[in-house]
């Protein structure tokens, strides 16, 4: 079954450059979402989309903007990039009716 | 948003039933209980989810009380292969928020 796709799976940024990350949902999943784990850290909630439109915000940075496009992907972006930036970023699709979100492997960045 | 609270880390002995424990006595009547495990840094993987019966599927059981305040997710036969940090989340609309999760370790 198809799954949740990142891209890349691993980036190493210099401090205040820019990184865009990409998440290709389960196809016909219609709300994204996108999380950030720090190193001994928990998944910390960034920003959802539903149909394409911000449903949701967590503590996300104002550096950082994602959005989700008419294929329904979604690309977070990141600029100003600091070292605390460093962590796995985690992609999650759903279904809104059905509820359960299904997590994509991550992104680990790394910024030197 | 509801809160849960979990131990930070249990054993278990390989086999043996794992029950990990959660309280969210601040969930409202239409939210989702839901659990998560991670394996290392992994994508976290979903185990199940309940409102308020008890659920079991392949995976897992859910033990929701009846007040729902609390559950209690038991993994029947645990494994060395179920060695990971659970989560328990109540589910907020457009949003999973993962509290600080149990260390499950599974001993041979």
């Amino acid at each position: 079954a198809a799954g949740v796709i990142q891209s890349p799976r691993h980036l190493i940024k210099e401090k205040r450059e820019t990184a865009t990350l990409k998440c290709y949902p389960i196809p016909r999943h219609d709300t994204v979402y996108w999380y950030q784990q720090g190193p001994g850290q928990d998944p910390q909630f960034l920003i959802s989309f539903y149909e394409k439109m911000q449903s949701d915000k967590g503590s996300i940075p104002d550096r950082f903007s994602a959005q989700q496009f008419s294929d329904y992907h979604s690309e977070l972006n990141m600029s100003s990039l600091e070292l605390g930036d460093s962590a796995l970023y985690f992609c999650a699709s759903s279904l809104i009716g059905a509820g359960i979100a299904f997590f994509g492997q991550g992104t680990r960045l790394t910024v030197v | 948003d509801a809160k849960t609270t979990q131990p930070t880390s249990m054993d278990c002995a390989e086999g043996r039933a794992a029950n990990l424990p959660c309280n969210h006595s601040t969930i409202s009547g239409n939210e989702y209980v839901y659990w998560y495990r991670q394996i290392h840094s992994q994508g976290p993987q979903y185990i199940i989810h309940g409102l308020k019966n008890n659920e079991t599927n392949e995976m897992a059981s859910l033990i929701i009380t009846e007040d729902r305040k609390s559950s209690t997710l038991i993994l029947p036969h645990a494994t060395l292969r179920d060695t990971a940090v659970y989560y328990c989340i109540v589910r907020n609309a457009y949003k999973y928020i993962f509290g600080t999760g149990t260390r499950l370790k599974v001993l041979a």
